[in-house]
């Protein structure tokens, strides 16, 4: 079993619809939680840490669920600049070893 | 600021030959890493430092070698390469947050080799 796993995809939304991914993660010592975004044939940039208790920033809200070991990731109003893969990121307590899930890649249609 | 800088861009070599990734930062940041990208796996990572003389071992770390001797730069050294060094590699730096976890990887813009 993937140390984090992610649902591959791809989604293909409509603009303006609302779309959620999950990420699992398998070290339940896992501490931070990340999600970063990456287009095509680019390097990957932080869209947003995931905190504890939930964090939003615009149309792009953040899920940590540590009992069942799982964080997510909801858009809102789906744009078509929105369309890339979305990476899963996990590191553990103290550490500097990061796990990127193998990302979800989301189309958004016109 | 340049952020992070990745050279060359694209490489082509042949098995067996060797090369060395460059890669640094003008961030001052701690930490830096070194990843690979394959199609349907993900980023993983090869070699990390958490500062200048000191490196560790990723998930992936064989055939590389790599040496931190300064803060800004950590260059990724294939030994004997193979086929299966075909890959993207993507070089980051962070810093550590107040609680000592790492904060925002910021990405060089990648390397593409093609090892025949």
């Amino acid at each position: 079993r993937k140390e984090v796993e992610q649902d591959p995809g791809p989604f293909n939304v409509p603009e303006g619809a609302t779309v959620a991914f999950n990420c699992t993660y398998s070290n339940s010592a896992s501490q931070s939680f990340f999600w970063y975004r990456q287009d095509c044939r680019k390097e990957p940039k932080l869209l947003m840490s995931v905190y504890s208790s939930g964090n939003e920033d615009g149309r792009f809200t953040a899920q940590l669920n540590r009992a069942s070991q799982y964080i997510s990731l909801l858009i809102r109003d789906s744009k078509l600049s929105d369309s890339a893969t979305y990476l899963c990121v996990v590191s553990n307590t103290g550490g500097f070893k990061t796990i990127f899930g193998a990302g979800t890649r989301l189309f958004v249609k016109a | 600021n340049a952020g992070v800088t990745q050279t060359p861009k694209f490489q082509v070599l042949k098995t067996g030959q060797s090369m060395t990734l460059q890669c640094a930062q003008d961030m001052n940041h701690e930490y830096m890493s070194w990843y690979r990208q394959d199609p349907g796996m993900g980023l993983r990572l090869i070699h990390y430092s958490v500062g200048a003389g000191i490196t560790d071992q990723g998930e992936v770390p064989n055939g590389y070698n790599v040496s931190r001797s300064t803060t800004e730069d950590f260059p990724l050294r294939l030994l004997s390469a193979a086929p299966s060094q075909t890959s993207v590699y993507f070089c980051a730096s962070s810093y550590s947050d107040d609680g000592g976890d790492l904060g925002t990887q910021y990405f060089g813009p990648g390397t593409r080799l093609l090892v025949l």
